[in-house]
């Protein structure tokens, strides 16, 4: 898999848009970008994913550039329970037995 | 969503005895079952990936001997601890790869806590 670079922390208020960014520069074209979140001694948590266009869900919006080398996860209205690590991954799609593969993530802290 | 659930959640053990991991898939059969440790204030380190009605595949540096793990089944896998040290100590975390047709993904449990005195 692609390697992605992340922030290693960023802050944000409460009630306020969490834009969390993830440069992948070497992407390959059948590769998607995919979100991940770890809360605190909890299990990671799918966000949401894409390959070329951007995506939203109930969760969040997913901005990938034009050449797909970067990506912008949108949190729209980050609440304190958004706190936790967010992991940007690029994988082929799922269903080849390929486990996903985590660096470092960036830590949001959510503060009222 | 699909649903993975881990047993237990926590679990104490002495140096030198053997702990079991179960890891379940809830509503969906999974072909691929992935092990995962993480340290505190570090990343998940995949261990091993593990395919039903086959060997597991681990990764480089974990020992196959004492981490044993079975995928008996499409919806349980199960990851031993054999001959426990405290530096085995550690968060483990399974993941399923599976889902319905419109959400197939790599879904997680929640994690068991293995303290090793």
């Amino acid at each position: 898999d692609a390697k992605t670079t992340q922030p290693t922390s960023m802050d944000c208020a409460e009630g306020r848009a969490a834009n969390l960014p993830c440069n992948h520069s070497t992407i390959s074209g059948n590769e998607y970008v995919y979100w991940y979140r770890q809360i605190h001694s909890q299990g990671p948590q799918y966000i949401i994913h894409g390959l070329k266009n951007n995506e939203t869900n109930e969760m969040a919006s997913l901005i990938i550039t034009e050449d797909r080398k970067s990506s912008t996860l949108i949190l729209p209205h980050a609440t304190l329970r958004d706190t936790a690590v967010y992991y940007c991954i690029v994988r082929i799609p799922p269903g080849a037995g390929t486990a996903l593969i985590f660096g470092k993530g960036t830590t949001l802290s959510v503060s009222s | 969503g699909a649903v993975v659930s881990q047993h237990p959640s926590r679990v104490i053990c002495k140096s030198g005895t053997s702990v079991k991991i179960e890891c379940r898939s809830l509503d969906f059969q999974a072909t691929t079952m992935f092990w995962y440790r993480q340290f505190p204030k570090k990343s998940l380190m995949l261990m091993a990936t593990s395919n039903e009605g086959s060997k597991a595949t681990y990764e480089q540096g974990v020992e196959k001997d004492k981490f044993l793990i079975n995928h008996a089944s499409l919806t349980l896998s199960t990851l031993t601890v054999t001959s426990a040290h405290p530096e085995d100590s550690s968060f483990y975390i399974c993941s399923a790869e599976g889902g319905r047709e419109d959400s197939y993904e790599q879904y997680f449990g929640p994690g068991t806590r293995l303290t090793v005195t």
